[in-house]
């Protein structure tokens, strides 16, 4: 009950393309859902967070978009560029204590120029 | 303005090995974290503190201690390592625990268990 399962495992797009990735989770008791971007080498950061509260939330060119009938959450990227190739982590928790976060597997992301 | 600084940056150890990785922070925060990030499993929270003096155990945190006696630094050991262990090592800090305080991330070690 713990799980976040996120998809795809990998992506490669063309500069310009919108990636998409997707997550799911199982505790309908979480209500902090937040992406994270690593780039090689260091350690992640927070890219853009999201409460059940809302549907959609946008920061530039990153959007969240939050079902929470179906308890899945997923990450848009527009007009991908190359310096967006990185592995993304969604995660959850609950939003009392958001350093306990439950990570999905992460999704390695190519943008080819 | 460092801040959260993870040694070593890498480590090779034999079975049965004991070793202490340090995270020290630098932005006088209150909360802190080890996790560890295996391929195909994401990060996994190993122990926690909620402030100097404390720790409270995570997701995966049989095989490991953990100390904080400063509110700077927060030590994670390893008693007898397991080729189990072998895995990315990161550390994080937070101002508080509550949602809109993003966790800061080191850069991690990488340790291998032989």
């Amino acid at each position: 009950q713990q799980q976040v399962k996120q998809s795809p495992q990998s992506l490669i797009v063309q500069k310009g393309g919108i990636p998409i990735i997707n997550c799911a989770y199982e505790n309908t008791a979480f209500d902090y859902f937040p992406w994270y971007q690593q780039f090689p080498g260091k350690g992640p950061a927070l890219l853009i967070a999201i409460r059940p509260d809302v549907s959609e939330k946008k920061e530039g060119r990153f959007t969240i978009s939050f079902n929470k009938s179906a308890k899945q959450f997923s990450l848009h990227i527009m007009d991908s560029q190359p310096g967006d190739s990185a592995t993304y982590f969604c995660a959850a928790s609950l939003s009392s204590n958001t350093g306990k976060l439950i990570f999905g597997q992460g999704t390695t992301l190519q943008v080819k120029p | 303005n460092a801040g959260v600084t993870q040694t070593p940056k890498f480590r090779v150890l034999k079975t049965g090995q004991s070793m202490t990785l340090l995270c020290a922070q630098d932005m006088n925060h209150e909360y802190m974290y080890w996790y560890r990030q295996d391929p195909g499993m994401g990060l996994r929270l190993i122990h926690y503190s909620v402030g100097e003096g404390t720790t409270a155990k995570g997701e995966v945190p049989d095989g490991y201690n953990v100390s904080r006696l400063k509110k700077q630094n927060f030590l994670l050991g390893l008693e007898s390592a397991a080729p189990s262990q072998t895995s990315v090592y990161f550390c994080a800090s937070s101002s508080t625990r509550g949602a809109g305080s993003p966790l800061h991330f080191g850069n991690g070690t990488r340790l291998t268990v032989t």
